[in-house]
């Protein structure tokens, strides 16, 4: 079974701090890494996506991707409120088929 | 450009019901994915569909069929419903050769 785990959380931060949100993957084969926002009663919505080893960033977004330990991370700096949410990690591969994690649930406090 | 649509918004259905659901992808997307999300879990992959062709199927039902047409559109069909397929369907569509998906906002079923 191919799966991707997140820590479910809820993850708490304070406003302005960094918001450090990890993923594993099971599947060696996974070629292409996403991150998606999903807001509470809405469709999940596409922050970053990551397909090398390394660091891709993208305004207060960080993606960081390690095959070798099939890892992924997403880092949230300057954390605002409005990031309060539930991150889903998702794994693709040759079939192009999305394995997700069932999410962790961020809170920003003001 | 607008984005993935879906429709209907919300369903209600019984037991035993049949239930169509519809997307359209974006304009100049070919490939078409569905997923189901029940509370708390993350979307389970159904069907995935490019260039009219089925492409991959998940670890769902025969109850479980769809269709993608000329225009890219696409149907999911559930037959036999269940109280447990009671969920957010979401369908996502990915431009070629790209394996992004991008999620439209989906349709939340409920059986009674």
């Amino acid at each position: 079974q191919k799966e991707v785990e997140q820590n479910s959380g809820p993850l708490s931060v304070p406003e302005g701090a960094i918001a450090s949100l990890n993923c594993t993957y099971s599947d060696r084969g996974s070629q292409s890494f996403f991150w998606y926002r999903q807001y509470s009663g809405k469709s999940p919505e596409l922050i970053m996506s990551i397909y090398s080893n390394g660091d891709k960033e993208d305004g207060r977004f960080t993606a960081q991707l390690n095959k070798a330990s099939q890892y992924v991370s997403l880092l949230i700096r300057d954390s605002q409120p409005s990031d309060s949410a539930t991150y889903l990690c998702a794994a693709g591969g040759s079939n192009y088929k999305l394995t997700f994690g069932k999410g962790t649930l961020l809170t920003v406090n003001p | 450009d607008a984005g993935v649509t879906q429709s209907p918004t919300h369903l209600i259905k019984t037991r035993g019901q049949h239930v169509t659901l519809r997307c359209s992808p974006i304009s100049g997307h070919k490939s078409v994915s569905w997923y189901q999300q029940v509370l708390g879990q993350g979307p389970q992959f159904i069907f995935q569909y490019y260039e009219k062709e089925e492409r991959g199927r998940g670890n769902f039902p025969d109850r479980f069929s769809a269709r993608q047409f000329p225009n890219y559109s696409s149907e999911l069909n559930v037959n036999a419903l269940l109280l447990g397929d009671s969920a957010l369907y979401l369908c996502a569509s990915s431009p070629p050769p790209a394996v992004t998906q991008y999620f439209g906002p989906g349709t939340r079923l409920t059986v009674l």
